[in-house]
């Protein structure tokens, strides 16, 4: 099966700085990865994706690129502001099933 | 349009006991995903329902069921609940599996 594997587990950066979370995906038919936040006491949401037709998407200050050679993508964070501090997954569908990775705590100093 | 919406929003229970859980996707979408958060553990897929259809499940012991109705609402279902089984249960509803998957805010289950 899938496995997703997301590092750093939990990342500080001060405020302003930039943010980069990386992860690695095993399944070479996988074509669609999507990134999401999750705040204290909710669901997680959607915030990026990208399919595997292109190799980086914006957002204003989200981006995430994509390396299918090497089957890893990133969300990248610039400008980081302390309401970005929450936990970010990635993600890896799959036949029917999305494989998520383990998570990356993300803190912005003020 | 509305979300996802999950009840109840929190659930104390014994071992042994069983529990119910319930999704309401958004309206249109047919395909409704579950997952077991946990903090060693992070989000695993439990099962996901299309049309009524199962159509993959995770690793997870049969003690844990579910089903999909014609409206697209979805239920799961543990039996014989294990003190392993506290986690937060979210469920996930998309047009089809490639599509974005929007999530419910989720049922904390917590077993004594």
């Amino acid at each position: 099966g899938e496995n997703v594997e997301q590092h750093p587990s939990t990342l500080s950066v001060q405020e302003g700085d930039s943010a980069v979370i990386k992860c690695t995906y095993s399944d070479s038919a996988s074509n669609y990865f999507p990134w999401y936040k999750q705040e204290l006491g909710k669901g997680p949401q959607l915030i990026i994706d990208i399919r595997s037709n292109v190799g980086e998407k914006k957002d204003q200050r989200i981006a995430v690129t994509l390396n299918k050679t090497a089957k890893h993508f990133s969300l990248h964070i610039t400008e980081t502001q302390p309401e970005d501090s929450a936990v970010y997954f990635c993600a890896a569908p799959a036949l029917h099933k999305v494989t998520f990775g383990i998570g990356t705590k993300l803190q912005v100093i003020p | 349009k509305a979300g996802v919406t999950q009840t109840p929003r929190y659930l104390i229970k014994t071992r042994g006991q069983q529990v119910t859980l319930s999704c309401s996707p958004i309206s249109g979408h047919r395909s409704v995903s579950w997952y077991q958060q946990t903090p060693g553990q992070g989000l695993q897929f439990l099962f996901e329902y299309f049309s009524e259809t199962q159509r993959n499940k995770g690793n997870f012991p049969g003690r844990f069921s579910g089903r999909q109705f014609s409206n697209s609402r979805s239920e799961m279902n543990v039996s014989t609940l294990e003190l392993g089984d506290s986690a937060l249960y979210l469920c996930a509803s998309s047009g089809d599996y490639l599509d974005t998957q929007y999530f419910g805010p989720g049922t904390r289950l917590t077993v004594l």
